[in-house]
């Protein structure tokens, strides 16, 4: 199993440029999500989705756009970046049911830019 | 809402035991995590905890939790250079939402 994996690795943007993080998970998983990572800010949770057509938002969306049209993929829209989206983002994903430890694994991580 | 907190910085030295702690707030927590990220990676689960326990170990780790007072516990015994990274406290609470501290930078000096 590849795990998680997302690309690209990093990527600069300029200000209003648009661009799509790919994440791609092979292990199955229902629940699968994006985070971003500001230095000393810990991690902040932009969308999840539960399952193939269902997405849902998380701590700070506004910006972002997601899809979820296979169990596989969950890619991450950027549209009109700024300047407040650099950041470290990591997609995540785990099996989550009532009676799991819903561990989540987490990609590599995209180091994005915008200047 | 749910919130986890946790000290930003840690220093031990190489050979000591290194306790990380964490306080979270939602009472209907059902399981704690403990995260590792070293430089450049994405987080790795290192242990978790059930919230029926008091205490779990896994070799040089052990995690203590207190759900009287919300505090849970990373004990690193014997600390190494390889353990230099980040480590994120997680609670798993209502409608299975995980919530994740802000990471304790954990630096082991030789």
């Amino acid at each position: 199993n590849a795990g998680v994996t997302q690309t690209p690795k990093f990527r600069i943007l300029k200000i209003g440029q648009s661009m799509t993080l790919q994440c791609t998970q092979d292990m199955n998983h229902n629940y699968m999500y994006w985070y971003r990572q500001d230095p000393g800010m810990g991690l902040k949770l932009i969308y999840y989705s539960v399952g193939a057509g269902i997405t849902d938002k998380g701590e700070v969306p506004n910006g972002y756009n997601v899809s979820r049209s296979t169990t596989e993929d969950f890619p991450l829209r950027l549209e009109l970046a700024a300047p407040s989206q650099t950041s470290v983002y990591f997609c995540a994903s785990s099996y989550s049911n009532r009676g799991g430890t819903d561990t989540q694994y987490f990609g590599p991580g995209t180091r994005l830019t915008v200047l | 809402g749910e919130d986890v907190e946790q000290s930003l910085f840690l220093s031990v030295r190489e050979g000591d035991s290194s306790v990380i702690n964490c306080t979270y707030t939602d009472s209907s927590s059902t399981y704690l995590y403990w995260y590792k990220q070293e430089p450049g990676a994405g987080l790795q689960l290192l242990t978790y905890i059930f919230s029926n326990m008091d205490m779990k170990q896994d070799q040089r780790l052990t995690v203590l939790l207190n759900k009287k007072d919300k505090h849970l516990s990373l004990r690193i015994a014997d600390t190494q250079t390889g353990d230099s990274a980040i480590y994120f406290c997680a609670e798993r609470g209502g409608y299975q939402k995980v919530t994740f501290g802000i990471g304790t930078k954990l630096q082991v000096i030789p």
